[in-house]
C-alpha cells in the first residue's frame, strides 16, 4: 500500500535547528509537498519538491530525494511561532495526494 | 475577503440532526475539496470537484452528502452521523486539479464537528 511515514513529534530549542524527516512509499511520484498546521488553523503551503535537492526559502528548507524515498524539513533560528504540526505530503502516479498524519513540533525557550 | 472561509467553526449535532457545512473560496480557483483529519491520523481525502463537477468521491458514507453550485461554493450536508464521524472538516482548494496544471491547496480554517 501506499504510506507517508514521518515522526510523531519533535522537541527543539528556540534559536536551534530542526530536521524534520519523512520518507514515502507511493506508486509513482509527481511531487512532494510540506504544509504547517498550527492548532485550530488551517494547513499552509511550505514548499514543493519535485526534483532531487534542496530548495531554500528563508528560515526554512526542504530537500528531497527521489531515489530513496526521502525528504526533510529543515527549519533555521527556530522561533517560539514555529511550534506546530508539519504535514509531509505526496503526489502519486496518479495524482493522489498522499498524506503523512503530522509531526507536532513543540519548542521550548 | 481573501482566501477560504469556513462556517461554522464549530458545530455540536446529535445523531438524528441534519447540517450543512458551508465552504467559499475568493482565490479564483477551479478545483474544491473536502478533508476529514482526526487526531493523529492522515488527512482523509472525501471529494474532490473540478468546475463544479464532482470528480473523486473517495467511498464516503451517504451520510455525508456534498454540493458544489458554482465554483467558489461548497457545501457538505450531514445527516444522522455517528459519534466516529467527530473531527475536523476541512474545505481546500487549487487553481487547477492535480494533474492537470498541478497547484497547492490552499486550506480553511475547519469545522470542528462534535457527533453527540
Amino acid at each position: 500500500g501506499q504510506n507517508i511515514d514521518q515522526p510523531t513529534e519533535m522537541t527543539a530549542t528556540e534559536g536551534a535547528i530542526v530536521q524534520i524527516n519523512c520518507t514515502y512509499q507511493t506508486s509513482g511520484f509527481n511531487g512532494l509537498f510540506w504544509y504547517q498546521q498550527h492548532a485550530g488553523e488551517a494547513p499552509t503551503f511550505l514548499s514543493y519538491n519535485v526534483l532531487d535537492g534542496l530548495e531554500e526559502k528563508g528560515r526554512f528548507s526542504s530537500f528531497l530525494s527521489r531515489s530513496k524515498g526521502y525528504s526533510y524539513l529543515l527549519l533555521k533560528e527556530l522561533q517560539m511561532k514555529d511550534s506546530a504540526s508539519y504535514l509531509c505530503a505526496s503526489w502519486d502516479s496518479n495524482y493522489q495526494l498522499i498524506w503523512g498524519a503530522g509531526t507536532k513540533l513543540i519548542i521550548k525557550p | 475577503e481573501t482566501g477560504v472561509t469556513q462556517t461554522p467553526r464549530h458545530l455540536v449535532m446529535g445523531m438524528t440532526n441534519k447540517k450543512s457545512l458551508k465552504c467559499e473560496q475568493h482565490l479564483g480557483h477551479n478545483a474544491m475539496y473536502w478533508y476529514k483529519q482526526s487526531a493523529k491520523k492522515p488527512l482523509e481525502l472525501m471529494f474532490v470537484y473540478n468546475f463544479k463537477e464532482q470528480t473523486e468521491n473517495n467511498s464516503v458514507p451517504s451520510r455525508f452528502s456534498p454540493e458544489c453550485p458554482n465554483s467558489s461554493h461548497l457545501f457538505l450536508h450531514l445527516h444522522t452521523l455517528q459519534p466516529e464521524d467527530s473531527a475536523l472538516y476541512l474545505c481546500a482548494s487549487s487553481q487547477e486539479e492535480a494533474g492537470l496544471g498541478g497547484s497547492p491547496l490552499h486550506f480553511g480554517n475547519g469545522t470542528r464537528l462534535t457527533v453527540t
